[in-house]
């Protein structure tokens, strides 16, 4: 929706690896939002961008996780040491300027064996 | 007590039926209301905003807002197999950063 695309769209990895997750947002998208969504459960709050900066941060589960945004563009989340329960989907959400509504990316499927 | 909840479900009508899913938030200063369609293996869709206590309709669907209650609904008018989803509830919080706070999402299923 609105232009947000994520990459990879599918990811398995090894459990320990790293994996990198990337959402790149249509130009001028100042706010951007990271969830995990498990499967079968809700959306699951991860962290959120204002620009490069991230106000709140207080979803990430643990010091594995990291996320950056460069540009006022594009945001990557990281994932050090992967675990199977970090299995999920992970969706991007950017709400148009000016506005509060979220549009989502179309997800990353991560599975860590 | 969750900050939005929503009944899980599944909630099953009959196609032609009115479905009515039903949500309520803790938080009283909350202005901003939204419900969104997630089909499975799909991200959440947007379906309705509203703002103001009342009713809001766009085509078959109507949103439903009472503030005093904390509470907000979605009916879905003849409900067709295609409506078959997951519907997410998600309330802007009254706080400085005004995070969407999302309910776990009602299941419809709507069968032909």
């Amino acid at each position: 929706g609105a232009g947000v695309s994520q990459s990879p769209s599918n990811k398995v990895t090894e459990k320990g690896k790293d994996v990198e997750l990337r959402c790149d947002p249509i130009s001028g998208h100042t706010a951007l939002y990271w969830y995990r969504q498990r499967l079968g459960q809700g959306l699951e709050f991860l962290i959120y961008f204002q620009g490069n900066s991230a106000p709140d941060k207080s979803g990430l589960p643990s010091d594995r996780f990291s996320a950056e945004r460069t540009g006022e563009s594009v945001s990557t989340l990281t994932i050090q040491r992967t675990q199977q329960e970090d299995s999920a989907v992970y969706l991007c959400a950017c709400p148009t300027s000016g506005q509060e509504t979220q549009y989502f990316g179309p997800g990353t499927r991560l599975l860590v064996l | 007590q969750k900050e939005v909840e929503q009944n899980s479900g599944p909630l099953s009508v009959p196609e032609g039926a009115i479905a009515s899913l039903n949500c309520t938030y803790s938080d009283r200063g909350s202005q901003s209301f939204f419900w969104y369609r997630q089909y499975s293996g799909k991200s959440p869709e947007l379906i309705m905003s509203i703002y103001s206590n009342g009713d809001k309709e766009d085509g078959r669907f109507t949103a439903q807002l009472n503030k005093a209650s904390q509470y907000v609904s979605l009916l879905i008018r003849d409900s067709q197999p295609s409506d078959s989803a997951t519907y997410l509830c998600a309330v802007v919080n009254a706080g400085n950063n005004r995070k969407l706070i999302w309910g776990l999402g009602t299941s419809l299923a709507v069968n032909p």
